[in-house]
């Protein structure tokens, strides 16, 4: 049984084009992640939600849009795509949130994006 | 500001060496967390471990231990006898009890060669 599971896994598309990941999460966890791995291993996060609540949103433009429709899923969405947009996205899910402290997170297997 | 620094980039020893990856941190929280996790050529991301602010006892999992030390704001974590599947990127992470942000530091490539 896959804890964190992404789809897609790999995904290639055009300057200019919206897509969507998806992500989902069977640990029974109140908070899931959007975190961005450069070309460089950098990784930073970008979004949190915790029971569907946005709790972290860092400085990403609003072209990505996180969606959560229950706390066992959490979709982003991008618009407009760019180059520089290209990058493995990885989606976590972990225990706590909000102000509850840290908990460790468990990653999904990762979502190659390359914009062309 | 909270910041994780791991200055060592890339690291490469022969298989059954000892190897030590260095992390250092900086926050301003009393409570905090620190995390390795390891993310191997496959790409995914595995969790090694989890330590608070509070115990700084040395860990010890098999092949794997781990050195905090308060004084110094460092939280090594060291392979004894490594292998070759040991080789991949290694995160050093830190997280304050504001949030549930973790900061990464920029993480180490282990080669272990055979």
């Amino acid at each position: 049984d896959t804890a964190v599971s992404q789809t897609p896994k790999y995904l290639v598309t055009q300057m200019g084009n919206d897509k969507s990941i998806k992500c989902e999460q069977n640990l029974g966890h109140d908070t899931m992640y959007w975190y961005k791995q450069d070309s460089k291993k950098f990784l930073k996060i970008m979004f949190s939600y915790n029971n569907k609540e946005l709790i972290i949103n860092e400085t990403v433009p609003n072209r990505f849009s996180p969606k959560s429709p229950d706390k066992a899923h959490l979709n982003l969405h991008i618009n407009s795509l760019e180059l520089g947009d290209s990058a493995v996205y990885f989606c976590a899910s972990s225990q706590g949130g909000g102000l509850a402290g840290a908990y460790e997170q468990y990653f999904g297997p990762g979502t190659r994006l390359t914009v062309t | 500001a909270q910041k994780v620094t791991q200055a060592q980039t890339e690291i490469s020893v022969v298989e059954k060496e000892d190897v030590t990856l260095d992390c250092v941190y900086e926050t301003r929280d009393t409570t905090y967390y620190l995390f390795w996790y390891k993310q191997p050529p496959s790409g995914e991301l595995v969790f090694l471990i989890r330590r608070n602010s509070f115990d700084e006892q040395n860990e010890i999992s098999g092949r794997y231990s781990w050195n905090f030390q308060k004084s110094t704001s460092s939280f090594n974590f060291t392979i004894t006898a490594s292998q070759v599947v040991d080789s991949a990127v290694y995160f050093c992470a830190l997280s304050g009890n504001r949030d549930d942000k973790i900061i990464f530091g920029k993480g180490t490539r282990l080669h272990i060669l055979p």
